[in-house]
């Protein structure tokens, strides 16, 4: 089985401030794994994932976040944030192969002036 | 030209009704999922479909089921609603089950209230 633990539940940042949100996982398996944006009152958006290759993997909106086998960590990052950025961010992992996501309990990143 | 939508947006009953949330997508998809989000935001699958056949049917109680009339439609049905059954309830598609390959693509949540 899978999980995935997401420290922070709220991270509070200024505007152009960098961030970091973290993500650890648990899987006895290889698995994929994601990051999901969801805005207030919207469901769920595809922001990144991880399936193969190059640890790195960046979005088209400058999030980057990077698998990290060792430590099992998948974090997302953002060197500038805007306050459009304001929404909850959720990890997920998958076996391989499999279209079964397992999901974090989600961070919530505020973004403020 | 909604990728995938689900209605009602909003629902409020009673305990003890039975009642339906209704997903569509128009992506051609063959696989389409029911994910609960708690009052906690925690997102965890119910059910999946592939080609209107069922393949993922987690630990969830009878009262719930789901119905497939073809791959593009995926309905909740929930019989005996509890006020436990309060939450949002997301519908969402994707390529074929056997590849992670293809992103899920989710509505915007029917948000449940059993009073």
């Amino acid at each position: 089985a899978q999980s995935v633990t997401q420290l922070d539940s709220q991270v509070p940042v200024f505007e152009e401030a960098p961030v970091e949100l973290r993500c650890n996982y648990s899987s006895s398996v290889s698995v994929y794994l994601f990051w999901y944006v969801q805005y207030p009152n919207q469901g769920l958006q595809l922001l990144l994932k991880y399936l193969s290759g190059s640890t790195l993997v960046e979005s088209i909106n400058g999030f980057e976040a990077e698998f990290n086998k060792s430590q099992t960590s998948f974090h997302l990052r953002k060197p500038s944030v805007h306050i459009s950025d304001t929404a909850e961010y959720f990890c997920a992992v998958s076996p391989t192969g499999f279209q079964k996501l397992v999901f974090g309990t989600g961070t919530r990143l505020l973004v403020s002036p | 030209d909604t990728a995938v939508s689900q209605t009602p947006k909003y629902l409020v009953t009673q305990m003890g009704n039975d009642k339906s949330i209704k997903c569509e997508q128009n992506l051609g998809h063959d696989t389409m999922y029911w994910y609960k989000q708690d009052s906690k935001k925690f997102l965890k699958i119910m059910f999946s479909y592939n080609n209107k056949e069922l393949i993922i049917n987690e630990t969830v109680p009878n009262r719930f089921s789901p119905k497939s009339p073809d791959k593009a439609h995926l309905n909740l049905h929930i019989n005996s609603l509890e006020l436990g059954d309060s939450a949002v309830y997301f519908c969402a598609s994707s390529q074929a089950a056997g590849t992670a390959y293809s992103p899920l693509h989710f509505g915007n949540g029917t948000r449940l209230t059993v009073t």
